[in-house]
């Protein structure tokens, strides 16, 4: 398996503009999460799907974020207004949990945003 | 909800002098894992610790799990400058709760 993929790796886009991120996760795997990175806010947890199904969605910032996934091999991130303050590196990851937390979370290599 | 954080927050050692970073969960953990970022990388998985007490080594790095399962902590002997990187710990159950880092900067 080739893990998860994210693509773009970079993007750079300007104030106002709608962004989105995709991902692939490992083949198998049941829970998909995005993460958002910053110096100052380290590795915040956004959204987890399990099953295809958001569970938890508290961490996302505002309703200028939105997830999907519809169906077990992707899944998007969307920023829409996109601003400065969205610029970070999201992650996306995915494992097999079963309520027993006994396997490992799998990040794909991350889309470094940037809002100018 | 679930809170994990580590301390320190940031740690500069001189390659070659020992580190560690400790890893506190406001709640008991089924188990815990301890993950590395390299600069610029992404988090890969590093172990997993699942017993009260329990205690493995890969190579120079010891983790440790507490008695009562809500703290643990990473240990590095003899740092290399291959050791730079961000390490975090995270609790798992139905899903990752990911503690603030430590980022270690070994200077050669």
């Amino acid at each position: 398996d080739a893990g998860v993929i994210q693509s773009p790796r970079h993007e750079v886009t300007e104030m106002g503009q709608e962004v989105t991120l995709r991902c692939k996760p490992i083949s198998g795997h049941n829970s998909l999460f995005w993460y958002r990175q910053t110096m100052m806010r380290g590795l915040e947890l956004l959204i987890y799907f399990n099953n295809n199904v958001p569970i938890d969605d508290s961490g996302m910032p505002e309703d200028r974020f939105s997830a999907k996934m519809p169906n077990a091999s992707f899944s998007t991130l969307k920023i829409q207004p996109s601003e400065p303050r969205d610029s970070a590196v999201y992650f996306c990851a995915s494992s097999f949990l079963q309520g027993t937390g006994d396997t490992e979370a799998f990040f794909g290599q991350g889309t470094r945003l940037t809002v100018v | 909800g679930q809170q994990v954080m580590q301390i320190p927050q940031y740690q500069h050692v001189q390659e070659g002098e020992d580190f560690t970073t400790y890893c506190n969960s406001s709640t008991t953990l089924s188990n815990i894992q301890w993950y590395k970022q390299r600069p610029g990388g992404h988090p890969v998985f590093l172990i997993q610790l699942v017993k009260s007490g329990e205690v493995k080594k890969q190579k120079r790095l010891t983790f440790q799990f507490g008695e009562a399962k809500k703290n643990s902590s990473l240990h590095i002997t003899a740092t290399q400058t291959t050791d730079v990187g961000t390490y975090f710990c995270a609790g798992s159950r139905n899903q990752f709760y990911f503690g603030t880092g430590t980022s270690l900067t070994v200077i050669p």
